[in-house]
């Protein structure tokens, strides 16, 4: 199994443009979480699905972010415009919902100048 | 509301000491209880979990944790830190039907050569 995959691994982009993030959850789960990691804040959950339906959004920090999950291999994480305090380490996970198991992927690092 | 409290924020150990990390949650029913390593620069990755059955869970690398109904705790243990345990932890506890974990907010451990 290849785990969550989740791109690109880096980005850099500047103030103002649009930043959309990947993520493929490990086959079969059915729950799938996006999380923010910065240094003052920690680990956030922004937003999760079960069964490519949106459950609980609250944790996504305003409305330039947004969230979507086309089908069961496929979900996206899109900034725009995006702020330099957007700045952090952007982790995807999956799971079977029942379980609670989290699998992350490795992340991707986020920097806006 | 659910919540996790790790009581240590930043722990400082030499290696062959022994390591306890406290964890506390805030849910009086059926939880499942897990705990995260995070090495530097790399993604979460499950250390141990608990379900049900034997209250004392082993997990990898010589980790172990005790789930005492009681007292809402899920405390990690290593009887003999190594260098390379140097990492940040993290508790997350799973309640009711959400299918989403609740995270501690981490505490980082350093172990001295």
């Amino acid at each position: 199994d290849a785990g969550v995959i989740q791109s690109p691994r880096h980005e850099v982009t500047e103030m103002g443009q649009e930043v959309t993030l990947r993520c493929k959850p490990i086959s079969g789960h059915n729950s799938l979480f996006w999380y923010r990691q910065t240094m003052m804040r920690g680990l956030e959950l922004l937003i999760y699905f079960n069964n490519n339906v949106p459950i609980d959004d609250s944790g996504m920090p305003e409305d330039r972010f947004s969230a979507k999950m086309p089908n069961a291999s496929f979900s996206t994480l899109k900034i725009q415009p995006s702020e330099p305090r957007d700045s952090a380490v952007y982790f995807c996970a999956s799971s079977f919902q029942d379980n609670y198991e989290q699998y992350f992927g490795p992340g991707t690092r986020l920097t806006v100048t | 509301a659910q919540s996790v409290s790790q009581h240590n924020h930043h722990v400082i150990l030499s290696e062959a000491a022994s390591l306890e990390l406290g964890c506390n949650y805030s849910y009086g029913g059926t939880v499942n209880l897990f705990w995260y390593v995070q090495y530097p620069g790399q993604h979460l990755q499950l250390l141990l979990k608990y379900f049900s059955g034997d209250p004392l869970v082993k997990g990898i690398k010589g980790f172990e944790a005790e789930f005492i109904k009681s007292k809402f705790s899920f405390n990690l243990r290593k009887p003999s830190v190594q260098w390379s345990d140097t990492a940040e932890y993290f508790c997350a506890v799973g309640s009711g039907n959400t299918g989403k974990l609740i995270f501690g907010q981490g505490t980082t451990l350093q172990v001295k050569p």
